[in-house]
């Protein structure tokens, strides 16, 4: 779906199909891109991280992917559980600031 | 131990009140965070200390005071908070100030201003 206001997009995926989840970036000074996984209630989890000459990296499950030409990171799960509910955040880390900069979020939600 | 612990989870403050914000990890980790989070937003860095060393200000108003006592602790002083400043405060860790990213976050403290 598309953000506005204060909604965030949302992704629904039925149980045991794979998802993807986009995330445009605008600043090509990143090193790394990283993705992050916030459940209900709790503090983001690191999931998986790329450096940014890469193109692509597999994690149990999960796969990102990185386009520089386009900007554009993903983050695939293969066959989804219900306990991959939760907003997914990619993120940019920048070496030369040592610091961490969250991009927009997207709520995933599991279908039984 | 790979907790990253906030104090207290919960705090309701007047805008005169001065109140502190706790985090605290075990994990031998040498950069500390203060995001702050709005719903449905992403965290937004607020300060980075790096070997008990603040490195990094986002431009945070002087209400917010962060300290960092020794590697293990991170506070959050604040004073004189204006109803809008009404958030999740989330404190991370990391190995060092370049681990690439991978930050361990603690749940959050719910700071509500009135």
């Amino acid at each position: 779906g598309e953000s506005v206001g204060l909604h965030l997009p949302t992704l629904s995926v039925q149980e045991g199909d794979n998802s993807i989840i986009n995330c445009a970036y605008s600043n090509s000074a990143s090193d790394y891109f990283i993705w992050y996984k916030q459940e209900s209630g709790k503090g983001p989890q690191f999931i998986i991280d790329i450096r940014s000459n890469m193109d692509k990296r597999q994690g149990q499950r999960v796969t990102v992917l990185l386009n520089k030409t386009v900007k554009h990171l993903s983050l695939q799960i293969a066959a989804t559980q219900p306990g991959d509910s939760a907003v997914y955040f990619c993120a940019e880390w920048y070496s030369s600031a040592s610091k961490i900069i969250f991009g927009s979020g997207t709520r995933l939600s599991i279908r039984p | 131990d790979t907790e990253v612990t906030q104090t207290p989870k919960h705090l309701v403050m007047g805008m005169t009140n001065k109140k502190s914000l706790k985090c605290e990890q075990h994990m031998g980790h040498r950069a500390m965070y203060w995001y702050k989070q709005k719903a449905k937003k992403p965290p937004e860095l607020m300060f980075v200390y790096s070997y008990e060393k603040l490195s990094i200000n986002e431009s945070v108003p002087s209400r917010f005071s962060p300290e960092c006592p020794n590697s293990s602790l991170l506070n959050l002083h604040l004073h004189a908070l204006q109803p809008e400043d009404s958030a999740l405060y989330l404190c991370a860790s990391s190995r060092d100030p370049g681990s690439r990213g991978e930050l361990f976050f603690g749940e959050g403290s719910r700071l509500t201003v009135l």
